[in-house]
């Protein structure tokens, strides 16, 4: 079946620590790679996304995310936190043939003790 | 723009009762989704649809059902609820033009069965 895994449930960090999330999915062929993040109370955002070119993908707020296609990653990255990174983070995808749905993960909560 | 809109923002519900849960658009998107939310299992989609007068299901589609008679609204029904149904419900839509477009979200219902 297809899927998307966000291993990590639930990440506590220091401010100022460095950050990485992974993301792997199980689809062949051309995809679609998103982050969103949700802030506590609010819906849910677009962070990044990746559909062709470089694989080093630069987002908003100093996200990150890299797309190894061999690996079927997409884990996403920021040099320092800040506690108002505490959120929580989904990883989705599409597929090219299959533009219409875009499958989640299950998310990784954020928590960024100040 | 409102962007996506959704009501109610909260409902409770019995066992057996059913409702209809609102979304509207205002972007011109043709794909909308629904989305629901449960703890450590992120975002499902429930049903979506890629245009007026055509629907289809998602992962979870049991238990609910779509129509989308215009571009701008697709509701969700629930026919008979259930505790299991019990879940925080997000409408999202996105343009058509290209697969990697990114999908806005509406502000979410959180529903509880009783």
């Amino acid at each position: 079946a297809q899927s998307v895994s966000q291993h990590n449930h639930h990440v506590i960090l220091s401010e100022a620590a460095s950050l990485e999330l992974g993301c792997n999915y199980s689809y062949g062929g051309t995809v679609n790679l998103f982050w969103y993040v949700q802030y506590p109370g609010q819906h849910l955002q677009l962070l990044l996304k990746y559909f062709s070119g470089d694989p080093l993908v630069k987002g908003i707020k100093g996200f990150e995310a890299e797309f190894i296609k061999s690996k079927f990653s997409f884990n996403l990255r920021k040099p320092s936190v800040q506690w108002s990174d505490t959120a929580e983070y989904f990883c989705a995808v599409n597929r090219g043939s299959s533009a219409s749905k875009i499958i989640f993960g299950s998310g990784t909560r954020l928590s960024i003790r100040p | 723009n409102a962007g996506v809109t959704q009501t109610p923002k909260f409902q409770v519900l019995k066992t057996g009762q059913s409702m209809t849960l609102q979304c509207a658009q205002d972007m011109n998107h043709e794909y909308m989704s629904w989305y629901r939310q449960d703890p450590g299992m992120g975002l499902r989609l429930i049903h979506y649809s890629v245009g007026a007068g055509i629907t289809d299901q998602g992962e979870v589609p049991n238990g609910y059902n779509v129509s989308r008679s215009t571009t701008e609204d697709f509701p969700l029904r629930l026919l008979s609820a259930a505790p299991s149904q019990t879940s925080v419900y997000f409408c999202a839509s996105r343009d058509r033009g290209a697969s990697y477009n990114e999908q806005f979200f509406g502000p979410g219902t959180r529903l509880t069965v009783l």
